[in-house]
């Protein structure tokens, strides 16, 4: 079955600077890729999603990238925030999958 | 004005004891969903349900049992708690049971402490 790998779990960065969150996936067939943002003791939230058949979507300062080939996908936050900390979770399914395949999370830390 | 809404937000109860969290939306989704969430992070998917039906149910104890008594509500039950089913509970929605076509809106999750 898929299987989804996210790294690192831990990424801290300069306030200001830009971060980049990678997954990789396992099934050709996904194709359906989303992004979710979870602030300490808060819920996790879509901040943004991409289908295969689209290389990168922007959202004013974050980004995702898809590259099919090499079954990897990323997101990218510049000029990051402090309120950007937060654990964010990539994740990907199928046109068939009932369900989402969770990458375990990376703790982002923004440092003043 | 909450959207997905789950109760209670804090469980503290006795290894033994049986339990429940109720959740509801008020979106008009098809499809409801436990998750949990243990002190790593790690969201899993516990059940599914589209419809009233249940679509998916993933290796968990028996002990947990969810109950739809229609596609607004999702509630679950859990009996004979163990430590180890301390975590974060978060109940969730989505329009349909196809993730390729509707994101997930979380509730605010239940913190369920078992000593």
């Amino acid at each position: 079955g898929e299987n989804v790998e996210q790294h690192p779990s831990t990424l801290s960065v300069q306030e200001g600077d830009s971060a980049v969150i990678k997954c990789t996936y396992s099934d050709s067939a996904s194709n359906y890729f989303p992004w979710y943002k979870q602030e300490l003791g808060k819920r996790p939230q879509l901040i943004i999603d991409i289908r295969s058949n689209v290389g990168e979507k922007k959202d004013q300062r974050i980004a995702v990238t898809l590259n099919k080939t090499a079954k990897h996908f990323s997101l990218h936050i510049t000029e990051t925030q402090p309120e950007d900390s937060a654990v964010y979770f990539c994740a990907a399914s199928t046109d068939s999958n009932y369900q989402l395949i969770w990458g375990a999370g990376t703790k982002l830390i923004i440092k003043p | 004005d909450t959207a997905v809404s789950q109760t209670p937000k804090y469980l503290v109860t006795q290894m033994g004891n049986d339990k429940s969290i109720k959740c509801e939306q008020n979106l008009g989704h098809d499809t409801m969903y436990w998750y949990k969430q243990d002190s790593k992070k790690f969201l899993k998917i516990m059940f599914s349900y589209n419809n009233k039906e249940l679509i998916i149910n993933e290796t968990v104890p028996n002990r947990f049992s969810p109950k739809s008594p229609d596609k607004a509500h999702l509630n679950l039950h859990i009996n004979s708690l163990e430590l180890g089913d301390s975590a974060v509970y978060f109940c969730a929605s989505s329009q349909e049971h196809r993730a390729f076509n509707s994101p997930l809106h979380f509730g605010n999750g239940t913190r369920l402490t078992v000593t």
